[in-house]
């Protein structure tokens, strides 16, 4: 089973601020996928594909990474950016869900 | 468009079997996987398993002696079994729909979710 760990577990960042969630997977997967999950909603896909926006996501996240190093980046920090982020690899059976990175406001 | 609703009993005890229906609209079975996946206060998001658009199964070995997943496609639904619930079962459990998309570099994702049915194992 690939074990995908990510950090930080939390972090707040201030409006405006650039921000990295890393998801490191214990082998190589081929793509990554991100998604949002706000308090008492489901998941809702965010990032497909390591780098393809969802619809309706805003142009200042990004996805990026390869191997067993995948990252989302929010470029200027806002507040309806305050969710849990997980990372899912679909690559090999198991398919796997991060922990997660609750990502709140400062 | 396309709408996924969970439907399950909200409490069910320790020992007994899960059924849960995915009741969907907007897209044909018979052309997507539909997974179940579930989020515990214990071990976070686990995906559960698959029905192919054909009809056959994957299972996460973690659920595999205990899971059955089906569906009847004449009436636009998936299912889920599990039986010999434990109170370590509690949680969410959401039913979703993956696409593959088959270019170069082909992936998986999962890209609309039901709203989910919280269920809870306890006498």
């Amino acid at each position: 089973e690939i074990v995908l760990t990510q950090s930080p577990t939390t972090m707040a960042a201030s409006p405006g601020e650039k921000v990295t969630l890393n998801c490191l997977a214990s082998s190589s997967v081929s793509y990554m996928n991100w998604y949002q999950q706000k308090s008492g909603a489901s998941p809702k896909l965010w990032i497909y594909g390591t780098s393809n926006l969802a619809s309706g996501v805003p142009n200042r996240f990004s996805g990026s990474g390869s191997g067993t190093s995948y990252s989302l980046t929010i470029s200027s920090m806002e507040a309806e950016d305050v969710a849990t982020y997980y990372c899912l690899q679909l690559s090999s059976y198991p398919w796997t869900f991060g922990g997660g990175t609750k990502l709140e406001l400062k | 468009q396309v709408q996924l609703k969970e439907t399950g009993p909200g409490l069910v005890q320790p020992t007994q079997t899960l059924s849960i229906t995915c009741t969907v609209s907007g897209f044909s079975l018979t052309s997507y996987y539909m997974q179940w996946v579930r989020q515990t206060p214990g071990k976070g998001l686990e995906w559960m398993g698959f029905i192919r658009s054909g009809g056959s199964t994957e299972y996460n070995s973690e659920f595999k002696s205990r899971l059955s997943i089906s569906r009847d496609t004449s009436k636009n639904q998936v299912f889920l079994k599990m039986n010999s619930l434990k109170t370590e079962d509690t949680g969410v459990y959401y039913c979703a729909r993956a696409v593959r998309y088959y270019g170069y570099n082909p992936y998986w994702y999962f890209d609309f979710w039901g709203p989910g049915t919280m269920v809870t194992v306890s006498s």
